[in-house]
Order: structure tokens, then C-alpha cells, then sequence
């Protein structure tokens, strides 16, 4: 079975400093896709970078990107130049072999981030 | 640009009472739909999955059940609540195919 394991319930980092979310899965399948999600106090989920299992470069996005070890399967998520406004949730995501139509995605349990001043 | 609403936005209930969640997405057709529930301080657990109306997938065996009555409408409903179905219920959409999903605000049911 598919698994996402995110294995720090909480990290902390000082403002304008770069620091990296672990993440690691478990697949037997070659297409498979990973995301990472950020969620404020808000509730609601944000979206901020994809990454396939046949792209060969890192995904980047803004002051996001992806550290993808295929042979490790490891996904971690780097973001550089933390903000205040980053202290969120942070939950790692794969998605199943796309079939049938849908996209389905499995979550890991979440890493806390407070960014200090 | 799509955006999604979910309404309400809050909802304290009595267990046994009924339950109706409501999602729709505007500025896109056809989307698959998603429904999620975050129990506190966890992950994400998907409950139904929809890729067109009246088309419904259950992931998780529960007395909650969904509904797709028009393309770009999703509803979540139950006939009587349990303690157990307190928690965070966020709805989705995506493209059909391999992309990213994008959540709606989500509904914060207590069920007491």
C-alpha cells in the first residue's frame, strides 16, 4: 500500500533563513506524482508544487523546491528566505497511478512550521 | 479564474440530527470533485471522489454519503451525525487527469 510519512511534527526557523520539510513514500508503482501543500490557521489547503516521477530536474516554485531522491524516495520541501507568513501546516501528498479518471492523493500527517522574527 | 465555495463555513450539530455540506466550483467544467475530512491535528482521509454528475465513489465505508446533483455542485450529507464525524470537511476539484487539486475553505463540523 501507498504511504506518505512526514517524520517532524514540528519544525522552527528564523525569518529569512532556509529550511527543509522532510518527506518520504513508499510505492511500487513507476508513474506516481508528489505535492506539497501548505494550510494556514485558516483551514484551507494551498497548493505549491508538483513534482513527477519521470521529471528528471527538481521542481521549483518561487521560494519553494523540491528535493526529489527517487532511490531514496524522499520529496523533501525547501523553502528559501523564510517569511512570517510562512508559519503554516505543511503535508506532503503523492497521488495514485492516474486511472479512471481521477486523481487521487494520499496525505502524510503534517509538519508544523513557525517561522520566528 | 475557477474558485471553489463551501458553505457553511461553521456547523455545530447533535449527534442523530441530519447533515448537508454543500461545495461548488465556478470558472470550470466537468472537474472532478473531492471530500475530505481532517480529523484534528491529522492528515487529510479522502471520502468520495466524483468525475461527472451523479457518478459517486466512496473511499471509506461511514454513514455519511455524497451527492453530484449539476456538474459543479458536490453535497455531503448524513442522516444522523455521529461524535465520530467531528472535524475539519474540505472539498476539492482538479482537472481530469494527473494534476494538482485545489481546496475549497472547508466546513468545521462539532457534532455534540
Amino acid at each position: 500500500a501507498q504511504k506518505i510519512t512526514q517524520t517532524q511534527p514540528g519544525m522552527f526557523v528564523q525569518e529569512k533563513e532556509a529550511v527543509t520539510l522532510d518527506c518520504t513514500y513508499d510505492t511500487s508503482d513507476q508513474s506516481y506524482g508528489l505535492f506539497w501543500y501548505k494550510q494556514p490557521s485558516s483551514g484551507e489547503m494551498i497548493f505549491l508544487i508538483y513534482q513527477g516521477s519521470y521529471d528528471e530536474q527538481n521542481a521549483t516554485e518561487g521560494r519553494y523546491s523540491l528535493n526529489f531522491q527517487k532511490a531514496r524516495k524522499s520529496a523533501n520541501l525547501v523553502i528559501s528566505a523564510s517569511q512570517l507568513g510562512d508559519s503554516a501546516m505543511y503535508f506532503c501528498a503523492m497521488r495514485e497511478p492516474f486511472g479512471g479518471g481521477y486523481n487521487k492523493l494520499i496525505f502524510g500527517a503534517g509538519t508544523r512550521l513557525a517561522v520566528h522574527p | 479564474s475557477q474558485t471553489i465555495h463551501q458553505w457553511p463555513a461553521t456547523l455545530v450539530q447533535p449527534v442523530g440530527s441530519p447533515l448537508s455540506l454543500e461545495c461548488t466550483v465556478e470558472g470550470t467544467s466537468n472537474p472532478n470533485l473531492y471530500w475530505y475530512r481532517q480529523a484534528a491535528g491529522r492528515g487529510l482521509q479522502l471520502l468520495f471522489y466524483s468525475v461527472g454528475i451523479g457518478q459517486i465513489s466512496s473511499e471509506v465505508p461511514q454513514n455519511l454519503s455524497a451527492s453530484r446533483p449539476q456538474d459543479r455542485q458536490f453535497i455531503l450529507s448524513s442522516k444522523k451525525l455521529l461524535l465520530s464525524d467531528s472535524g475539519f470537511y474540505l472539498c476539492a476539484w482538479s482537472l481530469g487527469g494527473p494534476y494538482e487539486q485545489y481546496f475549497g475553505p472547508g466546513t468545521r463540523l462539532t457534532v455534540t
